[in-house]
């Protein structure tokens, strides 16, 4: 069946510095892949998105590629904030229509420090 | 914004009593869903319900869970016999058919006890 494997957190940089959370993923077929964020308090985000291989998704700095030879999704960002700091979930939807559930990663906890 | 909407924030229960979590989902939203994520592990689907009726269910969600969309604006996952192993964070979801963007509620922490 399908999964995600993101790196296990917390994850604490400092402010500015550079960003990766790995992200792999197994999955039959052709799956789109997501990067959710979670800030504290409040529920899931979509943050960006990728639906084929090579695609880059981003959003409010964020990238990540759609690497089919490595089934892999890495997040990244160039220069990190104070604000930034969520939990970010990898998640990937199968190639089928309809409503597909979403399969989800961990999560992995990122703190960035003043 | 609109936004989905989740009670109670926080629900504790005794063993083997039944429980109701409750969502509105965004209001032109057509697909709804049900999350839930034990501490520590991943979030989990459990299920996803369109057109008033189930479209997915994963192993999870067996003949204890129910959903139901009672008005056409709530949207209720039913546990009929809580188990210690119910403990979780659940969240509810909806989105209109672009596939993978949910938006989701802030959840529902249940403690069974």
């Amino acid at each position: 069946g399908n999964s995600v494997t993101q790196m296990e957190g917390p994850v604490t940089l400092s402010e500015e510095a550079f960003l990766t959370i790995n992200c792999t993923y197994t999955a039959t077929g052709y799956p789109s892949l997501f990067w959710y964020v979670q800030y504290p308090g409040e529920g899931l985000q979509l943050l960006l998105k990728a639906t084929k291989a090579d695609d880059k998704g981003s959003n409010k700095g964020f990238e990540a590629t759609y690497r089919k030879e490595t089934t892999s999704f890495h997040l990244e960002k160039g220069s990190v904030q104070v604000s930034d700091s969520a939990v970010y979930f990898c998640a990937l939807s199968g190639s089928g229509g309809g409503a597909d559930g979403l399969t989800f990663g961990k999560g992995t906890h990122l703190i960035i420090q003043p | 914004e609109p936004e989905v909407t989740q009670t109670p924030s926080h629900q504790v229960t005794q063993m083997g009593q039944e429980v109701i979590l409750r969502c509105v989902p965004i209001s032109n939203h057509l697909y709804f869903y049900w999350y839930r994520q034990i501490l520590g592990q991943k979030v989990e689907f459990l299920v996803s319900f369109y057109n008033n009726e189930i479209s997915e269910k994963s192993e999870i969600f067996d003949d204890q869970f129910s959903v139901e969309r009672p008005d056409g604006s709530n949207f209720t996952l039913k546990i009929r016999s809580t188990k210690l192993e119910d403990s979780a964070m659940y969240f509810c979801a909806s989105s209109v058919p672009e596939r993978g963007k949910l938006f989701f509620g802030s959840g529902t922490q249940l403690s069974v006890l």
